[in-house]
C-alpha cells in the first residue's frame, strides 16, 4: 500500500504568514491528491482537489502545488479562521483512499 | 441541495454488531462513487471503505476487511455500513462522503458516533 507523511505534524505562526504543509507519497500518485481542512468540531471541508484545483468558495490564500511524490499546501498569509488540521489525501484508485496523519496549524 | 445525512451510531459491546446508514438526497447515488471515512478521538481521519457508483466494486482497509460490509439502496438513495465482530478500537465517529468523480469528497455527512464497550 502506498503511505502518506505529513510535515510538520503541528506548527503555530502569527496571522499574515506564509504556511507550508507538505505530504509526501511512498510511490508515485500523479496529481490525485486532495487537502481538506477540518476546524475543530467541524465536518471535514475539500479545499484542493487534483493536488492544485482550488475549490470554489475557498480562499485564494491557499494553494497547492505537486506532483508525483511530493505536495505541498500553503496559506499565504494566514488569518485567524484557518485555525485547523490539515489533511491530504491519496486517491488514484489505487486501494487504499489513505489519509496523511494530518498537520495542526494554530495562530501564535 | 446536496445533503448526506448518517444515523444508527450508538453504544454497542465488543464482539457485536451495528449497521449504519447514510441518506442522500439532491443527488443519486447511482451517479457517485461513496465512501465512509472514521475519526477515532482526537485521531486523524482514516478511509474505511468505497463502493462504486455501479455497486459493482468495493475496496476495504485492511483494519476492518472481513469485518465491515459496504453497501447501498438505490431506491432508498442510502448508503449502509454494516459492522460485524466490534473492537474497543472501532470506537470513532463515521462519516459517508461523497466523491466527486475522483476528485476528493465534495460533500460529507456530520458523522455518527460509534462507542464500543462493554
Amino acid at each position: 500500500d502506498i503511505q502518506m507523511t505529513q510535515s510538520p505534524s503541528s506548527l503555530s505562526a502569527s496571522v499574515g504568514d506564509r504556511v507550508t504543509i507538505t505530504c509526501r507519497a511512498s510511490q508515485g500518485i500523479s496529481n490525485y491528491l486532495a487537502w481538506y481542512q477540518q476546524r475543530p468540531g467541524k465536518v471535514p471541508k475539500l479545499l484542493i482537489d487534483a493536488a492544485s484545483t482550488l475549490q470554489s468558495g475557498v480562499p485564494s490564500r491557499f494553494s497547492g502545488t505537486g506532483s508525483g511524490t511530493d505536495f505541498t499546501l500553503t496559506i499565504s498569509s494566514l488569518q485567524p479562521e484557518d485555525v485547523a488540521t490539515y489533511y491530504c489525501q491519496k486517491y488514484d484508485n489505487s486501494d487504499p483512499f489513505t489519509f496523511g496523519p494530518g498537520t495542526k496549524v494554530d495562530i501564535k | 441541495q446536496v445533503q448526506l445525512v448518517e444515523s444508527g451510531g450508538g453504544v454497542v459491546q465488543p464482539g457485536r454488531s451495528l449497521r449504519l446508514s447514510c441518506a442522500a438526497s439532491g443527488f443519486s447515488i447511482t451517479s457517485y462513487g461513496m465512501h465512509w471515512v472514521r475519526q477515532a478521538p482526537g485521531k486523524g481521519l482514516e478511509w474505511l471503505t468505497v463502493i462504486s457508483s455501479d455497486g459493482n466494486t468495493k475496496f476495504y482497509t485492511d483494519s476492518v476487511k472481513g469485518r465491515f460490509t459496504i453497501s447501498k439502496d438505490i431506491s432508498q438513495n442510502t448508503l449502509f455500513l454494516e459492522m460485524d465482530s466490534l473492537k474497543p478500537e472501532d470506537t470513532a465517529v463515521y462519516y459517508c462522503a461523497k466523491d466527486d468523480h475522483n476528485r476528493g469528497y465534495d460533500y460529507w455527512g456530520q458523522g455518527t458516533l460509534v462507542t464500543v464497550s462493554s
